[in-house]
C-alpha cells in the first residue's frame, strides 16, 4: 500500500487568491490524480498528474485554473487559482498502487473561500 | 444518465442486520469494479474489488452482473463500525481512470 500525505490539511482563503496543495507519497507510484469532493457529493476527477509532462484534465477543468506539477514519481502539487467561493471543497490526491485500479487517497485538503 | 448510479440512502439498520447496496454503471467497456468506504470527514479507502465470480471477505460479499451492468455489496451481521458511506467505483474503458458513484450512506444503530 502507499501512504499519502497532503499539506495543508485545511485553509481559509480570500477570493481572488491562489492556494497550492502539496501531495507526497511514501513510495514511487505510476499514476497520481487530483480529485475534488464538494459537500455531500462524491468524488470528481480534476486531472491526472503526469510525471515530467503536462497534466491531463477532465472535462470542465482547465490548466489556467488548476495548474498541476509532478516533478518526480512521489510528489505533486495542485494550485487552485483566482479562487471564488464555488471552489470551496475538499481536494484529494490519490495514487495507483500495485493492483490495477487500487487507488490510495491522501487525507484531503479542506478549502474554504470567503 | 450518470456513469455510476447508487441509491444515496441513508440506510438505517439495527446491529446484526443484513443490508444490501446496489449500483449500476453505464459504460459496458468497464473492466474493473470496486467498493470503497468513506467515513465522515475522511478519505475513501478500498473495501474490496468485485470479480465476475463474486467474492467474499468476512461479512462482506460483492457480486457483479456484467450483462445487467450491476454491482452489489452485501453486509451481514452489521456492526456499529460499519456506519459509513459506501462508494461504488468503476474504471473507464479498461484503463486506470476511476468513476465514483454518489455513495450510499449506511447508519447502523444499537
Amino acid at each position: 500500500s502507499a501512504v499519502i500525505s497532503q499539506k495543508p490539511s485545511r485553509d481559509i482563503c480570500q477570493r481572488g487568491t491562489s492556494l497550492t496543495i502539496q501531495c507526497q507519497v511514501d513510495s514511487q507510484v505510476t499514476m497520481m490524480f487530483w480529485y475534488r469532493q464538494q459537500p455531500g457529493q462524491s468524488l470528481t476527477l480534476i486531472a491526472t498528474a503526469n510525471q515530467g509532462s503536462e497534466a491531463t484534465y477532465e472535462s470542465g477543468f482547465v490548466i489556467d485554473k488548476f495548474p498541476i506539477s509532478r516533478p518526480n514519481l512521489t510528489f505533486s502539487t495542485l494550485t487552485v487559482s483566482n479562487m471564488s467561493p464555488e471552489d470551496s471543497s475538499i481536494y484529494l490526491c490519490s495514487a495507483i498502487g500495485q493492483g490495477a485500479g487500487e487507488q490510495y487517497f491522501g487525507p484531503g485538503t479542506r478549502l474554504t473561500v470567503t | 444518465r450518470k456513469e455510476v448510479e447508487q441509491d444515496p440512502g441513508p440506510f438505517n439498520v439495527p446491529e446484526g442486520a443484513t443490508v444490501a447496496f446496489n449500483c449500476t454503471y453505464s459504460n459496458s467497456a468497464s473492466q474493473s469494479f470496486f467498493w470503497y468506504r468513506q467515513d465522515c470527514r475522511k478519505e475513501p479507502k478500498l473495501l474490496m474489488s468485485v470479480y465476475s465470480s463474486g467474492n467474499e471477505d468476512g461479512r462482506f460479499t460483492a457480486q457483479l452482473n456484467r450483462a445487467s451492468q450491476y454491482i452489489s455489496l452485501l453486509i451481514r451481521d452489521s456492526k456499529l463500525s460499519d456506519s459509513a458511506t459506501y462508494l461504488c467505483v468503476v474504471n473507464r474503458n479498461a484503463g486506470n481512470m476511476l468513476t465514483f458513484g454518489g455513495g450510499t450512506r449506511l447508519m447502523v444503530k444499537p
